[in-house]
């Protein structure tokens, strides 16, 4: 069974970072690229970002909102993947979810990051 | 890169039939058959239930279906049941630099 579980998420405030992890299992993680959602308080989806596996070179793409201060990582033996958030914003309020391949097909139940003084 | 556009809510009745229309440009879901559609109910994680336009996941009931004219995708969701109450979105890909454009999403009611 596909599982995919975040962490790390909590208060901050603007200006800090915050480091949040999935912890993957149930499928070949390294076959698969890792990708980073988020939803703010009432709103709708936004894509974050991804990392491609290890075959097509482990890069990554990120939307403009957050390119240059949020950071997508990936361990492959561990199955896990990060997201590395510098420079917060209160705009970057969101619950925040892992998930597997480009287009999601399956979940992380979220972990939220408020953003306030 | 602005969203694509989800009309706020769509209803039915238990049986019937009803489509979510997401209307986007040639530089989304005009040009690129990769469009998703994910549902989600309150307080819940999302779920992917159509991919590249048509395609179903597996364990996807089959009475959830996608397609798309021009530039708009459709999802439509036949023998609507009360389970199907949820909020639904659509996402597009966009292209290298943007990438992923989501949909503003649908609240389906079921009557």
């Amino acid at each position: 069974e596909v599982q995919l579980v975040e962490s790390g998420g909590g208060l901050v405030q603007p200006g800090r970072s915050l480091r949040l992890s999935c912890t993957a299992s149930g499928f070949n993680f390294g076959d698969y690229a890792m990708s980073w959602f988020r939803q703010a308080p009432g709103k709708g989806l936004e894509w974050v970002g991804f990392i491609r596996g290890k075959a097509y070179g482990g890069t990554t793409e990120y939307a403009a909102s957050v390119k240059g201060r949020f950071t997508i990582s990936r361990d492959d033996p561990k199955s896990m993947a990060y997201l590395q958030m510098n420079s917060l914003k209160t705009e970057d309020t969101a619950v925040y979810y892992c998930t597997r391949a480009f287009e999601g097909d399956y979940w992380g139940q979220g972990t939220l990051v408020t953003v306030s003084s | 890169q602005s969203a694509l556009t989800q009309p706020a809510s769509v209803s039915g009745s238990p049986g019937q039939s009803i489509t979510i229309s997401c209307t986007g440009t040639s530089s989304d879901v005009g040009t690129y058959n990769l469009v998703s559609w994910y549902q989600q109910y309150p307080g819940k994680a999302p779920k992917l239930m159509i991919y590249e336009g048509s395609k179903r996941p597996s364990g996807v009931s089959n009475r959830f279906s996608g397609s798309k004219s021009g530039n708009t995708a459709s999802l439509t969701i036949s023998g609507l049941q009360a389970e199907d109450e949820a909020d639904y979105y659509c996402c597009s890909y966009a292209g290298s630099g943007t990438f992923y454009v989501f949909g503003t999403g649908t609240k389906v009611t079921v009557l």
